[in-house]
């Protein structure tokens, strides 16, 4: 059964210092990959994701991903945070053609100034 | 309408009372999601629907929990004799017709208290 691990439940960081959130999933098959962030109160949104081509994937607000087959590991960056940057982020697995996530339990990013 | 709206924003029950949490997705989705998320939790599938078909309903943890689409737009979840763990924030999505490859639109969840 796949899964996703994402290995920090909190990361706190100041403005304008870069971050990464890790992420972790296990498959037998081909996945699809995702990141969502969730503002307070609010749905899940869409940052990006990965499908197929290149592994380095540009979303939106500055965010990047990188997906890496070996490591079984799509980690988040941002060269400089935002305060606005503060909320959770989901990391997500879909397997083979269905359209089901399963999602990670989530990594809180708060942003000091 | 321009997104999923969900209603009731926030819902409080006693246990035992029977709910129901509506969806209207995207007009033209054919896709549509209900996942469940509790408090500090990541969501959970709960079951899926292409137009008016339930295609999955593998995740619906019990059998208080029904959900349906009969014209293939707006859905509604419905748990019968609420529970305690029933608590957490009810999320619904949708897609559109070529698939979404999991990057659907989300709704902004209904909170359901179970006291």
């Amino acid at each position: 059964a796949q899964s996703v691990t994402q290995l920090d439940s909190q990361v706190p960081v100041f403005e304008e210092a870069p971050v990464e959130l890790r992420c972790n999933y296990s498959s037998s098959v081909s996945v699809y990959l995702f990141w969502y962030v969730q503002y307070p109160n609010q749905g899940l949104q869409l940052l990006l994701k990965y499908l197929s081509g290149s592994t380095l994937v540009k979303g939106i607000n500055g965010f990047e991903a990188e997906f890496n087959k070996s490591q079984t590991s799509f980690h988040l960056r941002k060269p400089s945070v935002h305060i606005s940057d503060t909320a959770e982020y989901f990391c997500a697995v879909s397997e083979g053609n269905t359209d089901k996530l399963i999602f990670g339990t989530g990594t809180r990013l708060q942003v000091f100034p | 309408g321009a997104g999923v709206s969900q209603s009731p924003r926030y819902k409080v029950a006693k246990r035992g009372q029977d709910v129901a949490l509506r969806c209207d997705p995207i007009s033209g989705h054919v896709s549509l999601f209900w996942y469940q998320q509790a408090l500090g939790q990541g969501p959970e599938f709960l079951t899926y629907f292409q137009n008016e078909a339930q295609l999955d309903k593998s995740g619906l943890p019990s059998d208080r929990f029904f959900a349906e689409r009969p014209e293939g737009s707006v859905s509604t979840l419905k748990i019968q004799r609420t529970q305690q763990e029933d608590s957490a924030v009810y999320l619904c999505a949708s897609s559109p017709p070529q698939g979404a490859f999991g990057g659907y639109t989300f709704g902004s969840g209904t909170r359901l208290t179970v006291v």
